[in-house]
């Protein structure tokens, strides 16, 4: 079956460390999606991609990069981690094509200490 | 910018009851408005949605409506059930973003046996 995974599941880094968070679907969807979820802000939007090569940042995309260079995934790096960004993330795609429904992933929850 | 207002932020209803859960959005170019379930420790599901050419949307023991003219939508659940107990997101997205959904802050249900 179809699906979207996000890998690792957890994860605790310290201050000023690179990480990445992995997304890979395997619907073909075009569209993909970072967001943060944290208690009382619901969800906001990280960064966005259209298709590969493409790539766009949301409203709180500062300390975030992403890169699209197939179809399938989405990685999400934090440049510098910082304690502001511990957080859970949710990956999430969407075919896009005048269809706006998105499909989540099981989320990673990352600790900085 | 675009704003998706969502109350209350936690609801408690006796098993049976009905639960409304209801949001507000700014931009009135929006017309897709989904809703998703988040269980505990796992990503958001889409339940249901609506577009702005529909009033009122069912599937069995849920349904949504919209009101365009004060911009607001809501959720109704109806015989409510102790595995509807989770944090419910409303959202909205407009024609130009091609599947950028803008979130509320969720709603916490608990349904008492």
């Amino acid at each position: 079956d179809a699906e979207i995974t996000q890998s690792p599941r957890h994860k605790i880094t310290e201050t000023g460390r690179q990480v990445t968070l992995a997304c890979h679907q395997t619907w073909n969807h075009n569209n993909m999606f970072w967001y943060r979820q944290d208690l009382g802000h619901g969800l906001r939007l990280i960064h966005y991609s259209y298709g590969v090569q493409d790539t766009n940042k949301g409203e709180v995309s500062d300390g975030y990069s992403v890169s699209r260079s197939n179809t399938e995934d989405l990685p999400l790096t934090l440049e510098s981690a910082a304690s502001s960004q511990t957080s859970v993330y949710f990956c999430a795609s969407g075919s896009g094509t005048g269809n706006y429904e998105q499909y989540f992933g099981p989320g990673t929850r990352l600790t900085v200490t | 910018g675009e704003n998706v207002e969502q109350h209350p932020s936690t609801l408690s209803v006796q098993e049976g009851d009905s639960a409304v859960i209801k949001c507000t959005y700014s931009d009135s170019a929006s017309n897709y408005f989904p809703w998703y379930k988040q269980e505990l420790g796992k990503g958001p599901q889409l339940i249901i949605d609506i577009r702005s050419n529909v009033g009122e949307k069912k599937d069995q023991r849920i349904a949504v409506t919209l009101n365009k003219t004060a911009k607001h939508f809501s959720l109704h659940i109806t015989e409510t059930q102790p595995e509807d107990s989770a944090v419910y997101f409303c959202a909205a997205s407009r024609p130009s973003n091609t599947g950028k959904l803008i979130f509320g802050q969720g709603t916490t249900l608990q349904v008492k046996p």
